[in-house]
């Protein structure tokens, strides 16, 4: 069965512009989380979707934002880019106890 | 504070030994997950553990509740194990949130 996808792979963009990045999760699978990937911060959570509704959110700006569609596809927006926000930004389908991460997409900010 | 440490940070090991990599956490937990990462940034869910023992193939994960401790081991390690392995928590009421400790960064030498 097809994994979780993550789109971009990568991408690069500069300070102060916004960008979108793509989850779409294991067909059946419903609980879609996000986590940033850093080398200073290590991996942290950022939120969680589940049947459309953000369930739970990590301590991130208000600039970190995200939504689930009804297919349960899921898409984070950062606004305001900061080179800060370069990192990997991995998503993760799940479904009771069967867990499935993506390849990540790579973000940098110049 | 609910924290998540892992240790060693940095292991070597020579092909065919036995490794072990902790993780220790502070408070009750619904369940841990041990991950893989592989160079490239994408992560593999290894496993997922609310008590006891599992093994796959070469790995075996173990956790104790009382004494809010895991291990993962890898038998016979082969060079196509180095990897880095984390290990991350749900703790009890937080959902799907995940907590990662460090990440212990494998070499197996051939």
């Amino acid at each position: 069965k097809a994994g979780v996808t993550q789109t971009p792979r990568y991408l690069i963009k500069t300070r102060g512009q916004q960008v979108t990045l793509s989850c779409s999760p294991i067909s059946g699978h419903r609980s879609v989380s996000w986590y940033q990937q850093t080398p200073g911060q290590g991996l942290q959570f950022l939120f969680e979707y589940f049947s459309e509704t953000q369930r739970n959110k990590g301590n991130f700006p208000g600039r970190f934002s995200g939504r689930q569609f009804s297919n349960s596809r899921s898409e984070m927006n950062v606004s305001t880019l900061e080179l800060g926000d370069s990192a990997l930004y991995l998503c993760a389908s799940s479904l009771a106890r069967e867990w499935t991460f993506g390849s990540g997409t790579r973000l940098t900010v110049v | 504070k609910n924290e998540v440490e892992q240790s060693p940070q940095n292991l070597t090991a020579q092909e065919g030994e036995f490794i072990t990599i902790n993780c220790s956490y502070s408070v009750g937990i619904s369940a841990l997950h041990w991950l893989q990462q592989h160079p490239g940034g994408g992560i593999v869910s290894l496993f997922m553990l609310s008590s006891g023992k599992k093994k796959h193939g070469r790995l075996i994960a173990t956790i104790n509740i009382q004494e809010k401790h895991s291990s993962l081991h890898i038998t016979a390690s082969h060079p196509r194990d180095s990897a880095v392995y984390i290990c991350a928590v749900r703790w009890e009421a937080a959902g799907n949130k995940l907590t990662f400790g460090g990440g212990t960064r494998v070499l197996v030498k051939p």
